[in-house]
């Protein structure tokens, strides 16, 4: 069964840091773009970030630009949020998706998401 | 960034009902323009992709459309498991970007 499945969410401070993980299973992960997509609490859906298959290019939102990292191991099929810097309104469910092909064709297999709480 | 605008932002129908939704591009994205279904507290779901590419396994009412900026959902005789939020997102350039998405609800 292709899936991908994220772990790492929690509550912290602001200010502080949470590594998100996604563990890819069913699929040749190491061929396929990856991304990050959030939502907060009854709110709409914000792409975060995007790595190559090769890991050769990566963007990030404006939003989190200098303050999160996106990186993955293909030999361990795992992909990787750190999230530094957090703030207020970097409450949200993230999301693991991986692209269909090239990122053009949109984003086929998602996780159920892990909840991130940035709270004092 | 190319803003995505989808309307109706929420719309009620009948089961059978046929609905569209709209999404306009703040500028020409070719095409590259995907569809996805979600339900409360579940993943969001390709439907479409590619403007008018069904997604495998996704039931033939639902159909896209569009050129340019200009782009449709159009779902056909409505089923009970097809109200949801559904979101367009162009997949033109970086930074991806999303509609705000319609909320599809019961009448």
């Amino acid at each position: 069964e292709v899936q991908v499945v994220e772990s790492g969410g929690g509550l912290v401070q602001p200010g502080g840091s949470l590594r998100l993980s996604c563990a890819a299973s069913g699929f040749g992960f190491s061929n396929y773009d990856m991304n990050w997509v959030r939502q907060a609490p009854g709110k709409g859906l914000e792409w975060v970030s995007y790595i190559s298959s090769s890991t050769s290019t990566m963007y990030y939102a404006d939003s989190v630009k200098g303050r999160f990292t996106i990186s993955r191991d293909n030999v361990k099929n795992s992909l990787y949020l750190q999230m530094n810097s957090l703030r207020d309104e970097d409450t949200a469910v993230y999301y693991c998706a991986k692209g269909r092909g090239a990122f053009h064709y949109g984003m086929d297999v998602w996780g159920q998401g892990t909840a991130v709480t940035v709270s004092s | 960034d190319i803003r995505m605008t989808q309307s109706p932002s929420s719309v009620s129908a009948s089961v059978g009902d046929t609905v569209t939704i709209t999404c306009r591009a703040s500028q020409g994205i070719t095409n590259w323009l995907a569809w996805y279904q979600q339900k409360p507290g579940k993943a969001p779901k390709l439907l479409i992709y590619a403007t008018a590419t069904l997604e495998s396994g996704v039931p033939s009412r639902f159909s896209g459309s569009g050129s340019g900026t200009d782009y449709t959902l159009t779902i056909s005789r409505l089923q009970p498991e097809d109200f949801a939020t559904y979101y367009c997102q162009q997949a033109y350039s970086f930074p991806l970007t999303f509609g705000q998405g319609t909320r599809l609800e019961i009448k």
